[in-house]
């Protein structure tokens, strides 16, 4: 039973282009949303959240939107950089357990120059 | 100056044989989990303990056991290992259990069972 699914499993874009990574859930207890980066070699690192009571998060060049109805999520990343080149996973959680997130299998982004 | 450290990174070894992966971190979390990443590379919890307390065990062979001798170390030891044990593990922290806060992973270990 795969609650969190990252249905593309690569994504090619071009430097200075945005890129959207989305995410879908099964589960309407999630209340809590997350995105992790891992370069290869080394373990997830947090990128960006948004919990349920909003539909949208910016920070930098990073903003996740939350459809909630649509048990949806994507994560946007404008302008895309080669330094961005990573797998990205979406993760999804109760706000009062976020330690045991539920992980997609994640995406490969690539950047190109 | 690593904040969740875990060794050894890359392991091989024999089917039957008994191995350890050790985790500290010096964040000063109160939670610290052992995450496992299959070949389908989905990240999925196995442990989680708090202050030492084991607070979640997933569905994990009893082979699997964690050890918290403080809050700073969570280490992983797995009994009679098996082909479908091969996996990268990561150690990870966290603040608090609750509130929304987000993980910090360890570099992971490469686990190859022959």
């Amino acid at each position: 039973d795969q609650q969190v699914k990252q249905n593309s499993p690569s994504l090619s874009v071009q430097e200075g282009r945005i890129s959207i990574l989305n995410c879908d859930y099964t589960n309407s207890m999630f209340d809590y949303f997350l995105w992790y980066k891992k370069y290869p070699a080394e373990g997830p690192t947090f990128l960006i959240s948004i919990s349920s009571i909003k539909d949208k998060n910016e920070d930098g060049r990073f903003t996740v939107f939350l459809n909630k109805s649509a048990k949806h999520l994507s994560l946007h990343i404008v302008p895309s950089q080669p330094g961005d080149s990573a797998v990205y996973f979406c993760a999804a959680s109760v706000w009062r357990d976020a330690g045991k997130s539920t992980f997609g299998d994640g995406t490969t982004l690539t950047v190109k120059p | 100056d690593t904040a969740v450290s875990q060794t050894p990174k890359y392991l091989v070894t024999q089917m039957g044989n008994d191995k350890s992966i050790k985790c500290e971190q010096n964040l000063g979390h109160d939670t610290m989990y052992w995450y496992k990443q299959d070949s389908k590379k989905f990240l999925k919890i196995m442990f989680s303990y708090n202050n030492k307390e084991l607070i979640i065990n997933e569905t994990v062979p009893n082979r699997f056991s964690p050890k918290s001798p403080d809050k700073a170390h969570l280490n992983l030891h797995i009994n009679s290992l098996e082909l479908g044990d091969s996996a990268v593990y990561f150690c990870a922290s966290s603040p608090l259990r609750v509130a929304g806060n987000t993980i910090y992973f360890g570099e992971g270990s490469w686990l190859t069972v022959v």
